[in-house]
């Protein structure tokens, strides 16, 4: 089974430009997650979606980001403009939305990681 | 009070110990995760769990309903064992939503 992909792996931009970072979620997986982890922390939910409706965007920077899954299936995530503070490992993750599932269902991708210079 | 609390926070033991990282929750779960992340690595989930224990290699995980508490176990530790581990639940009531404990912090030394 080919696991959750996440392009770029690396990134370097100026503050106040912008990037993009695409996530193609477990082929069936109906749950896709966007986390944004700073060095030495745990990470921090942007958004969750269920096929193509947002479930949680509430600690989103909606000035800033913005995420979209026209599709239900891959997703991507935009800063503009970014900030310093935005330098962070971007992880995607996708789950089979059924609670109680025998299969190992949360898989994550290996994250873009993004430095603001 | 965090919904998902983790115990200890940092944990440090010789190679071959046995090892336990502890996890309460205080919702209602229709899952519970075991996640582990390597220094400057990703995240790989370990166990989810609903119920009973699961084994792998020389991990187990239990998990309790009643209780609200699950134990990630770690026979004859290793030190590339050395890594975060994360209790993360799904939230029944609320769109299967995560909450993420946060994290115990193990090192394992030669």
């Amino acid at each position: 089974e080919a696991g959750v992909a996440q392009s770029p792996r690396y990134k370097i931009i100026e503050k106040r430009q912008s990037v993009a970072f695409w996530c193609n979620p477990i082929s069936g997986h109906a749950t896709l997650y966007w986390y944004q982890q700073i060095l030495g922390q745990g990470p921090k939910l942007l958004i969750q979606f269920q096929n193509n409706g947002v479930v949680d965007d509430s600690q989103l920077p909606k000035d800033r980001f913005s995420a979209e899954r026209l599709k239900g299936v891959d997703s991507t995530l935009k800063i503009q403009p970014a900030k310093l503070e935005d330098s962070a490992v971007y992880l995607c993750a996708s789950s089979f939305d059924r609670a109680f599932s025998g299969a190992n269902v949360l898989t994550f991708g290996a994250g873009s990681r993004l430095t603001v210079l | 009070k965090n919904e998902v609390e983790q115990s200890p926070q940092n944990l440090t033991a010789q190679e071959g110990e046995f090892i336990t990282i502890n996890c309460s929750y205080s919702v209602g779960i229709s899952a519970l995760h075991w996640l582990q992340q390597h220094p400057g690595g990703g995240i790989v989930s370990l166990f989810m769990l609903s119920s009973g224990k699961k084994k792998h290699g020389r991990l187990i995980a239990t998990i309790n309903i009643q209780e609200k508490h699950s134990s990630l176990h770690i026979t004859a530790s290793h030190p590339r064992d050395s890594a975060v581990y994360i209790c993360a639940v799904r939230r029944l009531d609320s769109n299967y939503q995560l909450i993420w404990g946060a994290g115990t912090k193990l090192i394992i030394k030669p």
